[in-house]
């Protein structure tokens, strides 16, 4: 079975300080790896994925992403936080199979406080 | 396009009575996925439809549930009766999978159940 962990619950940074949430999966296949954000009272947000290719995955709002096989990470990054980067971030992993929609795992969320 | 449209945004309830939440997805998405977020058991699966078909719905916590998509504009989740632990938020959620690999997300429906 799938499966994804995100150790941290909370993560604290200084505004313009880098920032990274950690995001680690288990698949038995090639993994489909994805980075969502839930602003108060809303709906995720897509900001980044993986499927093949680079490594280093650019998304929205200049976060980037880095697919590490060998320690099956994806930890979300952004060079510089923002105060308004502040939200519930979700790290998903999908058996990345052609054929149709593969079941999404999501992980149970990180909290980032950006402080000013 | 305006995204995933979900109603109502909020829904207080009493206990017994039923709850009907609805979802219109995005225009040409293939699948419809029902989500249910709470702080105890984070965001669960319920049931995801396939060109207007459901295909798994495993995620579904009693028969007290039930969801349906008669075309693909429209797709509506029940409950009855609706009790207090069905209290969370709920989101639906639309995907042209093969196309962009991405879950568009509504605003949600928050349901309080008193």
């Amino acid at each position: 079975a799938q499966s994804v962990a995100q150790p941290e619950d909370q993560v604290n940074v200084a505004e313009g300080n880098p920032l990274t949430v950690k995001c680690t999966y288990s698949v038995s296949g090639n993994p489909y790896l994805f980075w969502y954000v839930q602003y108060p009272n809303r709906g995720l947000q897509f900001l980044l994925k993986y499927i093949t290719g680079d490594n280093l995955v650019k998304g929205s709002y200049g976060f980037e992403a880095e697919f590490n096989k060998s320690q099956t990470s994806f930890h979300l990054k952004k060079p510089s936080a923002l105060v308004s980067d502040s939200a519930l971030y979700f790290c998903a992993v999908s058996e990345g199979v052609s054929g149709g929609y593969q079941k999404v795992t999501f992980g149970t969320g990180t909290k980032l406080q950006v402080i000013p | 396009d305006a995204g995933v449209i979900q109603s109502p945004r909020h829904e207080v309830t009493e206990m017994g009575q039923e709850v009907t939440l609805r979802c219109k997805p995005i225009s040409g998405h293939d699948y419809l996925f029902w989500y249910r977020q709470t702080m105890m058991r984070g965001l669960e699966l319920l049931i995801y439809f396939n060109n207007n078909v459901p295909i798994d719905d495993s995620g579904m916590p009693e028969d007290r549930f039930s969801a349906k998509m008669p075309n693909a504009s429209f797709s509506t989740l029940k409950i009855q009766p609706s009790e207090p632990r069905d209290s969370a938020v709920y989101f639906c959620a639309s995907s042209f999978w093969e196309n962009t690999g991405e879950l568009f997300f509504g605003e949600g429906s928050r349901l309080t159940v008193l």
